[in-house]
């Protein structure tokens, strides 16, 4: 049982938008800055979001994040089949006192 | 080209051992934080350990303390992880991850900006 929690999927049409959620506590995404990254299969994890809301260079705008109260965001717009992949959100966690992480989204483009 | 890269991972006998390795490319490696997060099938990421750059700083996840063990040898550009007692429950693909961001005293910005493909560890008889 993942500490925070996410949806097991979403999915939208090509071009479309999705967003994720990612719920957590006052321990965790309520006090601390979210991240958030991009899984495809047998290839190492990619950093979307940090900090919250901000992209690393490489990162198109169609990758926002966002946070209220404790629960984080992603939303990803204009949905291209590239995008297909596992999301997680990740935080640390004052009480745990260690980086946790959602159970990951499966993210299909229909 | 920089990149993390884990190798050491296959099939242990419950009880048994295993050493996972990860070299880094491209990096200052010595400045970095450096940690493990691992993938039971079909769960989600899960984080095990971290040591900093000279190694004065080391913390691990409670279900691996006592058994397993990060260290580096920074002349390598390389991390370990010394897995013992390994059980079922360990079974998982092993990521290293390089981390960023910062903690102050009541908060912590803490993400994790560049990861090694994996290795896969299975513990069965």
């Amino acid at each position: 049982q993942s500490v925070l929690t996410q949806p097991p999927s979403v999915s939208a049409a090509p071009g479309q938008k999705v967003t994720i959620s990612c719920s957590g506590s006052s321990s965790n995404i309520g006090y601390n800055s979210v991240s958030w990254y991009q899984h495809l299969p047998g290839s190492a994890p990619k950093l979307l979001i940090y900090d919250t809301y901000k992209r690393p260079s490489g990162i198109p705008d169609r990758f926002s994040g966002s946070k209220s109260g404790t629960s984080a965001t992603l939303g990803i717009t204009g949905l291209q089949t590239a995008d297909e992949a596992a999301y997680y959100c990740g935080t640390w966690d004052n009480s745990l006192i260690a980086p946790v992480f959602g159970g990951g989204t499966k993210v299909t483009v229909l | 080209e920089v990149q993390l890269e884990e190798s050491g991972g296959g099939l242990v006998k419950p009880g048994g051992s295993l050493r996972l390795s990860c070299v880094a490319s491209g990096i200052t490696f010595s400045d970095d934080i450096m940690n493990w997060v691992r993938q039971a099938p079909g769960k989600g990421l899960e984080w095990v350990a971290s040591i900093n750059g000279d190694s004065s700083h080391i913390y691990y996840g409670d279900v691996v303390k006592g058994r397993f063990t990060i260290s580096r040898d920074n002349a390598k550009n390389s991390l370990y992880l010394q897995m013992n007692s390994l059980g079922a429950e360990d079974t998982a693909v092993y990521y290293c991850a390089r981390e960023g961001g910062y903690c102050a005293s009541d908060f912590c910005h803490l993400w994790f900006d560049l990861w090694g493909p994996g290795t896969l560890v299975t513990v069965s008889s």
